[in-house]
């Protein structure tokens, strides 16, 4: 089944750890996307990519950094510079950045609490 | 973007038509107007998309009013899983540096037996 998959689902870590998430989507979308959604607020952009070995900051960068080596895959690491790391995060991935609608297909998310 | 408005909460009962409402007055000639929601602790899922005219696939019909400026989601008969936030988006198609979609606070559908 075509899709994109988080892992894990939830993920504690230790303050001041560095901690990756796991994106990987077999769609073969060209961008990808990260998100963070806090209780009761809509999703903020985090980073984006639209190409392979390409990526640019969102809304809130801040603390956090990714790569894009493949197309499938595309991690998130949390470093601890990020203030307040526990959150949602959700990946997300589109097909070519031509299309003529936004469709953004979703992975399941994964929850980090910080301790 | 265009900014949207919707309720924060609605209530609707299992079987019954679900009209989810939401405003976009500030909408421009080239933005669409998309639907999402997201069940509780999921990502969310695509529901539908439109520009003018009104669309309707196996989940949903979107209404939108011949100003553009509002539209309406509608689930014809709403099931218990079908309880979820509901996002309106407004956003331009295309490529380029239409990069993301921004999510507000949606509205919490709650479908009750």
């Amino acid at each position: 089944d075509g899709g994109i998959t988080q892992s894990p689902k939830y993920l504690f870590r230790k303050e001041g750890q560095n901690v990756t998430l796991s994106c990987e989507q077999n769609l073969n979308h060209d961008a990808m996307y990260w998100y963070r959604q806090d209780p009761g607020q809509g999703l903020r952009l985090i980073y984006y990519s639209q190409i392979v070995n390409d990526f640019q900051k969102g809304d809130i960068a801040e603390g956090y950094s990714v790569s894009r080596e493949k197309k499938e895959s595309f991690p998130l690491t949390v470093t601890s510079a990020q203030k307040n790391p526990t959150a949602f995060y959700l990946c997300a991935s589109r097909d070519t950045p031509t299309n003529s609608y936004n469709e953004q297909f979703f992975g399941p998310g994964t929850r980090l609490t910080v301790l | 973007d265009a900014k949207t408005t919707q309720p924060p909460s609605m209530d609707c009962a299992e079987g019954r038509a679900a009209n989810l409402p939401c405003n976009h007055s500030t909408i421009s000639g080239n933005e669409y107007v998309y639907w999402y929601r997201q069940i509780h602790s999921q990502g969310p899922q695509y529901i539908i998309h439109g520009l003018k005219n009104n669309e309707t696939n196996e989940m949903a019909s979107l209404i939108i009013t011949e100003d553009r400026k509002s539209s309406t989601l509608i689930l014809p008969h709403a099931t218990l899983r079908d309880t979820a936030v509901y996002y309106c988006i407004v956003r331009v198609a295309g490529g380029g540096s239409n990069y993301k979609l921004t999510f507000g606070k949606g509205t919490l559908l709650t479908v009750n037996p």
